[in-house]
């Protein structure tokens, strides 16, 4: 039982270029989000998901895109890297419901230089 | 205002202590709850879900009052493994949206 995978763990991109961050999960849940944490900072919501061809923006979701074609897979597509994208940048997923608590990926962290 | 604000910290505090945490949601309409435990550079984990009736998991208590919007946790004889920061989550009923507060970091000392 993998929960949700995230590739690549680390990435270094130079400014202006593109990239997906993938995120997978295997417990058929609904919920898909991705948020960022900065250095010393709480997690920020970019953008999140209630279940397949179903997205919606979340509180930075500037400069990212995201596609929910199936219940398991969430990418995350970063349009131009930016400096202040440098980040961590985690997935997670969960049921509906009171004890539907997150279940996160291990983290991207993404430097942009 | 932050839709969900927690206790700044950071907690310093002895092996063998109890600590409580505290975090204000400002949604009416939320209705699921949760603590998160975060180790430094490491994915947030669940530590328990919050229940209108309070609900205990070993030293670990956590309580909600929708009068006053918070939610809590106590943590009873502190252990050097319970250093981490603490992440209090709000989540409007079925609604993909959860919001994390910035979190509360504790230190046990020996």
């Amino acid at each position: 039982n993998a929960g949700v995978t995230q590739t690549p763990k680390f990435q270094v991109l130079k400014t202006g270029q593109s990239m997906t961050l993938q995120c997978a999960q295997d417990m058929n849940h609904e919920y898909m989000s991705w948020y960022r944490q900065d250095p010393g900072m709480g997690l920020r919501l970019i953008h999140y998901s209630v279940g397949a061809g179903i997205t919606d923006q979340g509180e930075v979701p500037n400069g990212y895109n995201v596609s929910r074609s199936t219940t398991e897979d969430f990418p995350l597509r970063l349009l131009s890297a930016a400096p202040s994208q440098t980040s961590v940048y985690f997935c997670a997923s969960r049921t509906p419901g009171q004890d539907g608590g997150y279940t996160f990926g291990s983290g991207t962290r993404l430097t942009v230089v | 205002r932050k839709e969900v604000e927690q206790d700044p910290g950071p907690f310093n505090v002895p092996e063998g202590a109890t600590v409580a945490f505290n975090c204000t949601y400002s949604n009416s309409a939320s209705q699921s709850f949760f603590w998160y435990r975060q180790d430094c550079r490491k994915e947030p984990k669940l530590l328990m879900s919050v229940y209108s009736s309070g609900n205990e998991d070993g030293r670990f208590t956590a309580q909600l009052n929708r009068a006053s919007q918070y939610i809590s946790l106590l943590i009873r004889d502190s252990k050097l493994s319970d250093s981490a920061t603490y992440l209090c989550v709000v989540s409007p009923w079925n609604a993909g949206k959860s919001t994390f507060g910035d979190g509360t970091t504790l230190t046990v000392k020996p």
